[in-house]
């Protein structure tokens, strides 16, 4: 069975602190690994997807890295508006595998 | 133009009652997704439907009727509601194994 566990469950950062989120994952067969970002109240939106180890992808002050056990997403500088849950997810490659979601990461960033 | 739409946004009811959730989405993709989303952030697959053809079924009560008109739209019946079914429903889609997109949640308190 397709497994996520993130870590930390929760992290809080002053503005301007790097930090690194993990995401631990064992699927039979990696299809795609996904980041999303949840606000309160609202869906989660998709940020990233990672297809095999050694990738790598960015967007603004976030950066994806991805290898065959775990991914992480790197915040460098964050500010408060960086404050969500970060939610990692996998599919695997079998069938019509959906996406398994881990608990998330619930970051805030104070000024 | 909102690409996921679920409605309604919030639905407060009382054990026993019967309620449904609709979700629309103008993206023309061909499969759908209900995921349930628990007090603790943990996202869950329910059910998965390609081109309105029932896909993913995951060990879900016989309480809970997914029904897809056509592959625009994927409602959600709920029979005989309990105290736990109180989650947050978030309907989502995407086109197969490409990344989701999700409606903005529908959060159901029964009391």
């Amino acid at each position: 069975e397709d497994q996520v566990t993130q870590s930390p469950e929760a992290l809080r950062l002053q503005e301007g602190e790097s930090s690194s989120l993990n995401c631990s994952y064992t699927v039979s067969g990696l299809r795609g690994l996904f980041w999303y970002r949840q606000d309160p109240g609202k869906g989660p939106e998709f940020l990233f997807t990672l297809y095999s180890a050694g990738e790598e992808k960015e967007k603004e002050r976030l950066k994806a890295t991805l290898t065959k056990k775990e991914s992480f997403l790197h915040i460098t500088a964050p500010k408060p508006e960086d404050s969500a849950t970060y939610l990692c997810a996998v599919q695997g490659l079998s069938g019509n595998t959906p996406l398994v979601f881990g608990k998330g990461t619930r970051l805030s960033v104070i000024a | 133009d909102t690409a996921v739409s679920q409605t309604p946004k919030y639905l407060v009811t009382q054990m026993g009652n019967d309620k449904s959730i609709k979700c629309e989405q103008n993206l023309g993709h061909d499969t759908m997704y209900w995921y349930k989303q628990d007090s603790k952030k943990f996202l869950k697959i329910m059910f998965s439907y390609n081109n309105k053809e029932l896909i993913i079924n995951e060990t879900v009560p016989n309480r809970f009727s997914p029904k897809s008109p056509d592959k625009a739209h994927l409602n959600l019946h709920i029979n005989s509601l309990e105290l736990g079914d109180s989650a947050v429903y978030f309907c989502a889609s995407n086109r197969m194994s490409e990344k989701l997109f999700f409606g903005s949640g529908t959060q159901l308190s029964v009391l």
